[in-house]
């Protein structure tokens, strides 16, 4: 079935350790996507690759590293994890035209202690 | 002010009631609208998807759009116990790679 997936689906991690979450898309999107969700917040856009071989900062980049080597993937990159980054982070693609909706992964829920 | 503001929820209703949940924003250049549907611990999806005022009908939901008023809303018919999600409005400007705003999504619970 053509989609995302997101891996881990869930995680518990030491503050300060470095984490990766794996995001893999099938359906030859331009666009990937990092969002985190916060309950009274939303969602809240991290990073963004609007093709291969670029990435752009969204609304709350700090904390976080994006890479985009291919088009399938997008791993986001906690290099010294702090508890406030405890959320559930999602990845989603899309073709990035003007009309094109988001597709979301089923997310990924971190908990820094 | 918040770009996109969303009725804060949660929200119940009893089976086969009409749910009416809405947004409004600030940003007149916001051309695309879309409502997502978030299950629990699922990752949001594409409901209803328009670009222009009026009402698009898809089943038991109609999307409306009324940019003089900056106001979007949705409209759920004869609700289910399965419509009980989540809800996210979220709008974007015409432009090649623009970037969706969302809401805050409100919580819908239909009471069997």
């Amino acid at each position: 079935i053509a989609g995302i997936t997101q891996a881990p689906t869930s995680q518990i991690l030491a503050a300060g350790r470095r984490m990766t979450l794996r995001c893999t898309q099938d359906m030859r999107h331009n666009a990937m996507y990092w969002y985190r969700q916060d309950l009274g917040l939303g969602l809240r856009l991290i990073h963004y690759s609007n093709t291969a071989g670029t990435t752009g900062k969204g609304e709350v980049p700090d904390g976080y590293s994006v890479s985009r080597a291919n088009t399938d993937d997008f791993p986001l990159t906690l290099a010294s994890a702090v508890p406030s980054q405890t959320s559930v982070y999602f990845c989603a693609s899309s073709d990035g035209n003007r009309v094109s909706p988001l597709h979301f992964g089923n997310g990924t829920r971190l908990t820094v202690t | 002010q918040k770009e996109v503001e969303q009725d804060p929820g949660p929200l119940s209703v009893p089976e086969g009631a009409i749910v009416s949940l809405n947004c409004t924003y600030s940003n007149s250049a916001f051309q695309y609208f879309m409502w997502y549907r978030q299950y629990s611990r699922k990752g949001p999806e594409l409901l209803m998807y328009t670009y222009s005022s009026g009402n698009k009908e898809d089943g038991r939901f109609t999307a409306q759009v009324d940019k003089s008023s900056k106001y979007i809303s949705l409209f759920i018919r004869d609700s289910q116990p399965s419509d009980s999600a989540t809800y996210l409005c979220a709008m974007r400007v015409a432009g090649a790679n623009s970037k969706l705003t969302f809401g805050k999504g409100i919580t819908l619970s239909v009471r069997p």
